[in-house]
């Protein structure tokens, strides 16, 4: 399993794009990444999910270098309602088969007025 | 949108009793999960279940855990004899059959606080 490291924290202000980068040096070829997020008290949301190049969602956006070995989640004017824990997870995408994600730390997004 | 939906919100019990789990995955979800999260630490994978059996389960997940889905509807997490590191969020999660599993819907989670 390909190990992630993430900031533990960031701070923004309303209305600022956020990028938070995750790094993945050890990523295989199979290996997918994805992004959840988590209010305090609430379970993770999926957000969004890569395998290279850009992907982008109503609510972010995914930016994936050809080496793979980092992958940057952007959230467009963010509001202070974004303020969350954000999981980067980098794993083998599976259909068909029960599997357990595994979570790190994640990032503290603090957004401020 | 549907959503996965956990019971109770908030459980105390005393050190040693039973408690009981209950998690109401997605209509049309046949892969279900339970987590864990002590308070300020990482969601922790405890255990998959699919077609009736667990699939995987991790080390967290021993002789006093137990999964069951005992009718159409809902899926237990069933703790026997609680203890005090028992205390934390317990998350369901639930996937489509042809969903992508790594993409696992969660619900709001339990709160249990043993005493």
């Amino acid at each position: 399993l390909a190990k992630t490291t993430q900031p533990i924290s960031m701070d923004s202000y309303e209305g600022q794009e956020v990028n938070i980068t995750c790094s993945h040096n050890n990523i295989a070829t199979n290996d997918y990444i994805t992004w959840y997020q988590q209010f305090p008290s609430q379970g993770p949301r999926f957000i969004i999910q890569g395998y290279k190049t850009k992907v982008t969602n109503e609510v972010a956006s995914l930016f994936i270098p050809a080496d793979r070995k980092s992958s940057t989640l952007s959230l467009p004017r963010v509001s202070l309602s974004d303020t969350a824990v954000y999981y980067c997870l980098v794993g083998e995408r599976s259909s068909g088969s029960a599997r357990q994600l595994t979570f790190g730390s994640g990032t503290q997004l603090t957004v401020l007025p | 949108e549907p959503e996965v939906t956990q019971t109770p919100s908030h459980q105390v019990t005393q050190m040693g009793q039973e408690v009981i789990l209950r998690c109401v995955p997605i209509s049309n979800h046949l892969y279900f999960y339970w987590y864990r999260q002590i308070l300020g630490q990482k969601v922790e994978f405890l255990v998959s279940f699919y077609n009736n059996e667990i699939s995987e389960k991790s080390e967290i997940f021993d002789d006093q855990f137990s999964v069951e889905r005992p009718d159409g509807s809902n899926f237990t997490l069933k703790i026997r004899s609680t203890k005090l590191e028992d205390s934390a969020m317990y998350f369901c999660a639930s996937t489509p059959e042809r969903g992508l599993t790594d993409t696992q819907y969660f619900g709001p989670g339990t709160r249990l606080t043993v005493l």
